[in-house]
């Protein structure tokens, strides 16, 4: 069973357009995260979030918006795409925050024409 | 600001040499040190975890240690085989407590 996953696991799309990538995480933690890789394959977070709290990245652009249904999801989304949103989008889970250790899901390839 | 630094970008190894990759942290102190493996194409997977009153420790071929004087960390591939090539990264979390600062990773290369 896959732990944390994650749909679509590449999206190409053009300019301007509005996205959504969907996470799921069956482990029972109770925080999930938005990281995004760059061509240079930094790691940065974007948001953090369980029930209580959502933490955001000051740096991330208020057209990138996580929604979360339940406590096993956090989707991300994305509006009016940018050349510069051409990366690779990871979720990841702990159980309590950073007191413990993440899970990460396959990464979505986001490529921006 | 926090920050995590990986000396190397890239190291190339002969197998069977044990491979040591560096990890500095400046401007905190972090509660602990992880640290990942990353593959091509895929997310980082957890391999170690070394608290700051820890010194070292081990598993299996791995070992991580932790200086809180040099505010560094160092993790050993002993006995390195082409397999272990791949991405590691150094992990914390950041000075509030509330998300993890990844380093840029060192892509180890482990030649036959």
């Amino acid at each position: 069973d896959t732990a944390v996953s994650q749909t679509p696991k590449y999206l190409v799309t053009q300019m301007g357009n509005d996205k959504s990538i969907k996470c799921e995480q069956n482990l029972g933690h109770d925080t999930m995260y938005w990281y995004k890789q760059d061509s240079k394959k930094f790691l940065k977070i974007m948001f953090s979030y369980n029930n209580k709290e959502l933490i955001i990245n000051e740096t991330v652009p208020n057209r990138f918006s996580p929604k979360s249904p339940d406590k096993a999801h956090l989707n991300l989304h994305i509006n009016s795409l940018e050349l510069g949103d051409s990366a690779v989008y990871f979720c990841a889970s702990s159980q309590d925050g950073t007191k413990e250790t993440q899970y990460f899901g396959p990464g979505t390839r986001l490529l921006v024409l | 600001s926090q920050k995590i630094e990986q000396n190397s970008e890239a190291l190339n190894i002969q197998e069977g040499k044990t491979a040591t990759l560096t990890c500095n942290y400046t401007n905190y102190s972090p509660a602990y040190l992880q640290w990942y493996r990353q593959d091509p194409g895929r997310g980082p997977v957890f391999l170690l975890l070394i608290r700051e009153n820890e010194k070292e420790k081990r598993k299996e071929r791995l070992k991580v240690t932790f200086d809180t004087t040099l505010k560094q960390s160092l993790f050993h591939i002993t006995a390195s085989q082409p397999a272990d090539s791949a991405t590691y990264l150094c992990a914390s979390p950041d000075n509030y407590g509330q998300n993890f600062v990844f380093g840029p990773g060192t892509r180890l290369s482990v030649l036959p």
